[in-house]
């Protein structure tokens, strides 16, 4: 098993440009989630999916689109950069039973948006 | 105020040494508690999981859960250099909403 992949690991962006950053999962996870971390500020939510085609807003939506086409995929869409979205950004997929829920990262993209 | 307080640190302690990290949360509706640890340029990694009041050990890890006092506790016994990390909490409530509310998470540096 891979677990939670990103692509790519390292992106440099123009204000204005906008970018996929990739995440897949290969461990059939129904749940997936979009973060970022800054300095200060912690992890933050940006969106989150219940399931393939199933999409909702976290706590720092604007600026950002994502889909769920399928299970295994969630990308997140850039729409238009600006320098405060430089950030580390984590994507997660969760295994839930009843009474526990274990989210697994991946290795995380670094933007850089000038 | 946050729903979660987490001191970042950095903390810096002897190899050997017990570590204690906190969190303290200001809403009575949590009901999981989890800790988890992320290396230098890594993604966070769930280290313990625990439901409601008391104590759940791992191995030299022990997360306590104090739900009276709204007190998360992790110690890390015998410290070791790949300690070395930041240690986030993470809180959620009971339901299908269970969106994960972090600390900001402490750095800890175990010096050989």
């Amino acid at each position: 098993n891979a677990g939670v992949t990103q692509t790519p690991k390292f992106q440099v962006l123009k204000t204005g440009q906008s970018m996929t950053l990739q995440c897949a999962q290969d461990m059939n996870h129904e749940y997936m989630s979009w973060y970022r971390q800054d300095p200060g500020m912690g992890l933050r939510l940006i969106h989150y999916s219940v399931g393939a085609g199933i999409t909702d807003q976290g706590e720092v939506p604007n600026g950002y689109n994502v889909s769920r086409s399928t299970t295994e995929d969630f990308p997140l869409r850039l729409l238009s950069a600006a320098p405060s979205q430089t950030s580390v950004y984590f994507c997660a997929s969760s295994f839930r039973t009843s009474y526990q829920e274990t989210q697994y990262f991946g290795p995380g993209t670094r933007l850089l948006v000038l | 105020q946050k729903e979660v307080e987490q001191d970042p640190g950095p903390l810096s302690v002897p190899e050997g040494a017990i570590v204690s990290l906190n969190c303290t949360y200001s809403n009575s509706a949590f009901q999981y508690f989890m800790w988890y640890r992320q290396y230098s340029r890594k993604g966070p990694e769930l280290l313990m999981y625990t439901y409601s009041s008391g104590n759940k050990e791992d191995g030299r890890f022990t997360a306590q859960v104090d739900k009276s006092s709204k007190y998360i506790s992790l110690f890390i016994r015998d410290s070791q250099p790949s300690d070395s990390a930041t240690y986030l909490c993470a809180l959620s409530k009971a339901g299908n909403n269970r969106k994960l509310i972090w600390g900001l998470g402490t750095s800890l540096a175990v010096n050989p």
